[in-house]
């Protein structure tokens, strides 16, 4: 079974602060994407990495940046939290010959105060 | 840029109702199609996709979903419900030239009444 696991799933911080979300993938899979989910607005992109040290921005990168040094971690970093970027943050990950089916991990709920 | 609506945000049945979930995109190519599903604390999983060939597909859970090309649409079935399908449904709309972009709908909370 693919496994996809996030760091936390509740962390509640306070603005301005630097925060970092770690999402990890036991499957050699070549994707990975970064999603926030609210009530109403379903999923958004926010990046996705297609490889090793590659990114690309999705719809909703504005405060956002990503890491992936290695093939099996994608970081989700909020340089400066603000109350807006309170949300659940979802990330998934895929294979490349099956890019469209995305194994998800249980998110992390992040509160900003 | 296109869009993905699920016009119904909540629905409420009782166990043994059929069911009928809209998704309508707005993208006028050819399209990939999945619905998805977040059972109550677990993890977004695929419930079904459509890909190509009959437009009639079917999933887990005797879920099923039908692709109208003329009506953009893809709306997921199942001809009765059992209380475990109390869940939120999201649609997603990949087109066929936007790499490994999916476009989620808003989702539809479903709560089954036993």
């Amino acid at each position: 079974d693919v496994k996809v696991t996030q760091s936390s799933r509740y962390l509640v911080k306070r603005t301005g602060e630097k925060v970092f979300l770690e999402c990890v993938q036991d499957m050699d899979h070549e994707n990975m994407f970064w999603y926030r989910q609210d009530p109403g607005l379903g999923l958004r992109l926010i990046y996705f990495s297609y490889d090793v040290k590659m990114k690309e921005k999705g719809d909703i990168p504005e405060g956002y940046s990503v890491s992936r040094e290695k093939k099996e971690r994608f970081s989700l970093i909020l340089e400066s939290a603000s109350t807006n970027q309170t949300s659940m943050y979802l990330c998934a990950s895929s294979r490349t010959h099956q890019v469209y089916e995305q194994y998800f991990g249980p998110g992390t709920r992040l509160t900003v105060t | 840029a296109q869009s993905v609506s699920q016009h119904n945000h909540h629905v409420i049945l009782s166990e043994a109702a059929s069911l009928e979930l809209g998704c309508n995109y707005s993208y006028g190519g050819t399209v990939n199609l999945f619905w998805y599903v977040q059972y109550p604390g677990q993890h977004l999983q695929l419930l079904l996709k459509y890909f190509s060939g009959d437009p009639l597909v079917k999933g887990i859970k005797g879920f099923e979903a039908e692709f109208i090309k003329s009506k953009f649409s893809f709306n997921l079935r199942k001809p009765s419900v059992q209380w475990s399908d109390t869940a939120e449904y999201f649609c997603a709309v990949n087109p066929h030239n936007a790499g490994n972009m999916l476009t989620f709908g808003g989702g539809t909370r479903l709560m089954v009444k036993p």
